[in-house]
């Protein structure tokens, strides 16, 4: 199965802040990438598709980028609702592996 | 508005089947995309089970093959799974989800969730 590992597993910031996210995959998956935002005890929600291609209705302070094998997710002007755990999934193959998230908190 | 709904026991024995149901409400389940259960456990995290399109194409995860089925049921809009000799390994929080149309493939992405059902393995 492709290995997805995203960087860091947590990440400190304050409203306003831009933050990034990095999410690697052990081969290539070329821009079969999604970002999903989970906040506690909610479903995963779709944020970015094809690496880079924002989600209707998702605010566009949200973007994503990469191909192959590295991809970044980047928030812009945080606000208090952007506070949650993050997940990256590649639907390249057919693992459909998520990585392991990266937890968003307030500095 | 689509909406997803999970429904089935939470608690099984080890060795039990697994059985849940997803109904779909405010879209219909013919029309294109692919529909998926994933699960999350603080183990294992989000773990994609597999995928069903109408009229009956199934995907399923590799490790999970051999115990796995997912069928659609046209008639109730809804779609199932069913996941034989589960062990406490199988204990986890079950969604169901739809893939994005034209965009999506078997393993997503998925941009409609359901709220989740817990299911716990336990004697």
């Amino acid at each position: 199965d492709v290995q997805m590992t995203q960087s860091p597993s947590t990440l400190y910031a304050s409203v306003g802040d831009t933050v990034t996210i990095t999410c690697r995959a052990s081969q290539s998956i070329t821009n079969w990438l999604a970002w999903y935002r989970q906040k506690p005890g909610k479903a995963p929600n779709l944020l970015i598709y094809t690496a880079s291609n924002l989600q209707s209705g998702v605010p566009s302070r949200f973007s994503g980028s990469g191909f192959g094998t590295e991809f970044t997710l980047t928030i812009s002007s945080l606000q208090p609702d952007d506070f949650a755990t993050y997940y990256c999934q590649q639907y390249n193959t057919n693992s459909g592996t998520f990585g392991q998230g990266t937890k968003l908190e307030i500095k | 508005q689509v909406q997803l709904q999970e429904s089935g026991p939470g608690l099984l024995k080890p060795s039990e089947t697994l059985s849940l149901n997803c109904a779909v409400s405010g879209y219909s389940i013919i029309s294109g995309n692919y529909w998926g259960w994933i699960r999350q456990s603080p183990g294992k995290g989000l773990e994609w089970i597999g995928s069903v399109f109408h009229p009956g194409s199934t995907y399923y995860k590799s490790s999970l093959k051999s115990r796995v089925s997912i069928s659609v049921d046209t008639s109730k809009n809804q779609f199932s799974l069913k996941l034989t000799s589960v062990t406490a390994a199988d204990t986890a929080l079950y969604y169901c989800a739809r893939t994005l149309l034209y965009f999506g493939e078997p393993t997503g992405p998925f941009d409609s969730w359901g709220q989740g059902t817990l299911v716990t393995v336990s004697s």
